[in-house]
């Protein structure tokens, strides 16, 4: 039973335009939800969160909204930049953080 | 500090071996996780501290034994892995469970079993 879902593989943009992940989940029961960013061999890292009662929450180029209804939340970076290329992966979070399966963002120069 | 210390970062073990994976944190982060991630795949979760007590197991293996001797420290205990078993396995940690804040992550330990 997947209760994230990253349904894209793969999103290629070019530089300074707006890229979208977009992300699913089947647990209602989650508080909060995250974005990481991650590069082969390492840890991830955190960029931006949502509390479950938000429905928007923005730092510097990265947005995040959540529609609960939809249960979809989607991460927009803009503009888009050659360094942001990575796996980008989305987690519910409770009492435990579950993992989407990633999405390889290549941002074009 | 914000740092999630894992060490060490490579290990090649035999199949026959005991090895232990250690993690570290000083942010007084009361909630350590466990993760396994094979390549091209993400993260699984294997096991949640919480309080320096065991609250998640996620059906792992025996061969895999988890301890929190103490708030800041994670260790997985490795013995008569298979070579299935060979990932990358990251600890993280956070505010404890449900608290709505980012999870910390290290660099992991890039495990071979031979």
């Amino acid at each position: 039973d997947q209760q994230v879902k990253q349904n894209s593989p793969s999103l290629s943009v070019q530089e300074g335009r707006i890229s979208i992940l977009n992300c699913d989940y089947t647990n209602s029961m989650f508080d909060y939800f995250l974005w990481y960013k991650k590069y082969p061999a390492e840890g991830p890292t955190f960029l931006i969160s949502i509390s479950s009662i938000k429905d928007k929450n923005e730092d510097g180029r990265f947005t995040v909204f959540l529609n609960k209804s939809a249960k979809h939340l989607s991460l927009h970076i803009v503009p888009s930049q050659p360094g942001d290329s990575a796996v980008y992966f989305c987690l519910g979070g409770s009492e435990k953080l579950v993992f989407g399966k990633g999405t390889k963002l290549t941002v074009n120069p | 500090d914000t740092e999630v210390t894992q060490t060490p970062k490579h290990l090649v073990m035999g199949m026959t071996n005991k090895k232990s994976l250690k993690c570290e944190q000083h942010m007084g982060h009361r909630a350590m996780y466990w993760y396994k991630q094979k390549a091209k795949k993400p993260p699984e979760l294997m096991f949640v501290y919480s309080y320096e007590k065991l609250s998640i197991n996620e059906s792992v293996p025996s061969r895999f034994s988890p301890e929190c001797p103490n708030s800041s420290l994670l260790n997985l205990h490795l013995h008569a892995l298979q070579p299935e078993d060979s990932a990358l396995y990251l600890c993280a940690s956070s505010s404890p469970p449900g608290g709505n804040t980012e999870a910390f992550f290290g660099q992991g330990t890039r495990l071979t079993v031979v």
